[in-house]
């Protein structure tokens, strides 16, 4: 149980375009996610909190205009980055906040970006 | 403020030898402790956490980490190390359950025959 998948795994765009990255818990419901950033060989970083039918909240520094997320469902939050850029490309991963007491979450696999 | 401070960014190993990762953070608040496993190309995987309690704990794969709250640390630990360990460990902090984490620099473990 406590599966997060991410689609896609990796995708390549052009400069300028907007790619929609999904990220879905298969078997519980998650109110909130998380949306994360790790540049090569370095940590994650965190770059906002979803929130099912509400906005997000963005960390410090993220432009909420630019990486725009949807949490319209309680399976599915959505990280869109618009007219993307070769600075964007990055490994992005969620995670989903599990119901249980512990507070739990539970990571997808991740999507590779590399914009051209 | 929370931090998380993996004191070494690269550990080689040798089969079958112990290992240990260390981690130190600091909190103004009780936390939360995990410690994650991120294979190449991969999402993290929860080795081990510390909610409350027995100070050392038991996670996946033979490891454990102790919680020492006066010295901030959570260091991992793991007695005989297999290829297959090789990977990057990530330690992370929260302040309360469901809260976000915050993770530390990670450290590579490179697991050598």
């Amino acid at each position: 149980g406590a599966v997060v998948s991410q689609h896609p795994s990796w995708v390549i765009c052009k400069s300028g375009t907007s790619v929609k990255i999904e990220c879905r818990s298969l078997d519980f419901q998650a109110t909130t996610m998380f949306w994360y950033r790790q540049f090569p060989k370095q940590s994650l970083m965190l770059m906002a909190t979803s929130n099912e039918g509400s906005k997000a909240t963005y960390e410090q520094g993220v432009e909420k205009d630019k990486f725009l997320i949807n949490h319209a469902s309680l399976t599915l939050s959505t990280l869109t980055v618009t007219s993307a850029h070769p600075e964007d490309s990055s490994f992005y991963i969620c995670s989903a906040l599990s119901g249980r007491a512990s507070g739990e979450q539970f990571f997808g696999p991740g999507t590779r970006l590399t914009v051209l | 403020a929370q931090s998380v401070t993996q004191l070494d960014s690269q550990v080689p190993v040798f089969e079958e030898a112990p290992v240990e990762l260390r981690c130190n953070y600091s909190s103004s608040v009780s936390v939360y402790l995990f410690w994650y496993v991120q294979y190449p190309n991969q999402g993290l995987q929860l080795l081990l956490k510390y909610l409350s309690g027995s100070t050392l704990v038991k996670g996946i794969n033979g490891f454990e980490a102790e919680f020492n709250k006066s010295q901030t640390s959570f260091h991992l630990r793991k007695p005989s190390v297999h290829i297959s360990d090789t990977a990057e460990y990530f330690c992370a902090v929260s302040s309360a359950a469901g809260n976000k984490l915050t993770f530390g620099g990670g450290t590579r473990v490179l697991v050598k025959p």
